[in-house]
């Protein structure tokens, strides 16, 4: 299986500051035959289903605001906001869909400073 | 807006059969651009992918699952079902119900139902 490892486990953030989480794969997740890196962000709150953000590692799902971004190749992997909101006070995970079983990151605790 | 709804039993003995079903609204569950799946995550633990299933296509189950789980697609009434048999305490978990994007296998995950506590005890 592919370990999703995330860092850090948790995140303190002023309003309007960058945050940044990454995640790391144990083996690629990159496809060689059409160069597409098979990772998804999510985002979820208490009381809430999670919510997609970004797929292909850096494809914004429809909906999501612009100051969600992805980044990242093969095995390293970054979820960027570039401005803090209070509403994003949330629990984030990356997904990696390139080989069975799909595996997850342990999730970051993102809160405001 | 598609949504997905877990029901079924919240408590399950050891031993048996836990069986859930996924309701699927404000969309056609017999496309074949989407896979219909299910993921769990244990109190305190991680998420776990258990397995997916697609309209006319083969269900893709977790490794470490496959020789207790099955997943059914059930179109006249817009559901899908799980069934994971011979339970354990192990097996206490929030479990959700999902649909994927597919490019072949199963692939991101654009909706998520609310997910739904079921515990395994005698």
């Amino acid at each position: 299986d592919i370990v999703m490892t995330q860092s850090p486990d948790s995140l303190g953030v002023s309003l309007g500051e960058r945050a940044t989480i990454n995640c790391k794969s144990s083996q690629t997740v990159l496809s060689s035959s059409n160069n597409k890196n098979y990772l998804a962000w999510y985002q979820h709150k208490p009381g809430q289903p999670p919510r997609l953000l970004i797929y292909w590692a850096s494809m914004r799902e429809s909906g999501v605001p612009d100051r969600f971004s992805g980044s990242g190749s093969g095995t390293d992997f970054t979820l960027t906001i570039s401005s803090l909101q209070a509403e994003d006070v949330a629990l984030y995970f990356c997904h990696q869909y390139y080989s069975i079983p799909a595996t997850f990151g342990q999730g970051t605790r993102l809160d405001i400073k | 807006q598609l949504q997905v709804q877990e029901s079924g039993p919240r408590l399950v003995r050891p031993s048996e059969t836990l069986s859930l079903t996924c309701g699927v609204s404000g969309g056609s569950i017999s496309s074949r651009s989407y896979y219909w799946g299910w993921i769990r995550q244990p109190p305190g633990k991680g998420l776990e992918w258990i397995g997916s299933i697609s309209y006319g296509a083969s269900a893709y189950y977790n490794p470490s699952l496959q020789s207790r789980v099955t997943i059914s697609l059930d179109t006249s009434k817009k559901q899908f079902s799980l069934r994971l048999s011979s339970v354990t305490a192990a097996d206490t978990a929030v479990y959700y119900c999902a649909r994927q994007a597919t490019t072949v296998t199963p692939g991101e995950i654009d909706s998520w139902g609310q997910g739904t506590l079921v515990t395994v005890s005698s």
